[in-house]
């Protein structure tokens, strides 16, 4: 079985600051990894995934995930928030199948 | 394409009311899921289909029916609404991994469901 642990039910960071939003997870196989974007009132959006190969994947709007199998981590990054950003952040997880896991959800507000 | 496809977009039922939940892919998707979203839960799996003539359950199934009898649709079934069935549905496809890869599960828009 497989799971997703997100840290941090709301984060707040202000325009321009660096967005970390955590996403730790438990697998007994080899994960694949996804972080989805909700904006208000719409359904979800995939942000970027990991299934195999480099560890640094790069997304859109400039995020980026970091996969570390040591650490059993996939968290979420940005250099410098947008006003645009503001959004719920979702973590998922399968084993290798099409049935996601999600976490609990991680809502970023952006602040001027 | 238009995607996912949900209907209705929002819903008031009274307790007891039965109802059904349309979704439609014009993808040739093969596999198909319902999820429900509460605050602070996630989204959390109901039922899901990996073609037509097939259905499995998720993680919350009780109170809920699906059936697939086109590779288009997809539709979720309450059969006796009850108050804690209050949340947001989301329907979402994809390829199948049978194909030998992971794709990219596309979700609707989502219907937001109160029972009174």
């Amino acid at each position: 079985a497989q799971s997703v642990t997100q840290l941090g039910s709301h984060v707040s960071v202000s325009e321009g600051a660096l967005v970390l939003l955590r996403c730790n997870y438990s697998s007994s196989v080899p994960p694949y990894l996804f972080w989805y974007v909700q904006y208000p009132n719409q359904g979800l959006q995939l942000l970027l995934k990991y299934t195999t190969g480099a560890t640094l994947v790069k997304g859109i709007n400039g995020f980026e995930a970091e996969f570390k199998k040591s650490e059993t981590s996939f968290h979420l990054t940005k250099p410098s928030a947008h006003m645009s950003d503001a959004a719920e952040y979702f973590c998922a997880i399968t084993g290798g199948g099409n049935k996601l896991t999600f976490g609990t959800g991680t809502q970023l507000k952006v602040e001027l | 394409n238009a995607g996912v496809t949900q209907t209705p977009k929002f819903q008031v039922l009274k307790t007891g009311q039965s109802m059904t939940l349309q979704c439609a892919q014009d993808m040739n998707h093969e596999y198909m899921s319902w999820y429900r979203q509460d605050p602070g839960m996630g989204l959390r799996l109901i039922h899901y289909s990996v073609g037509a003539g097939i259905t499995d359950q998720g993680e919350v199934p009780n109170g809920y029916n699906v059936s697939r009898s086109t590779t288009e649709d997809f539709p979720l079934r309450l059969l006796s609404a009850a108050p804690s069935q209050t949340s947001v549905y989301f329907c979402a496809s994809s390829y199948s991994m049978a194909r030998g890869a992971y794709n990219e599960q596309f979700f609707g828009p989502g219907t937001r469901l109160t029972v009174l």
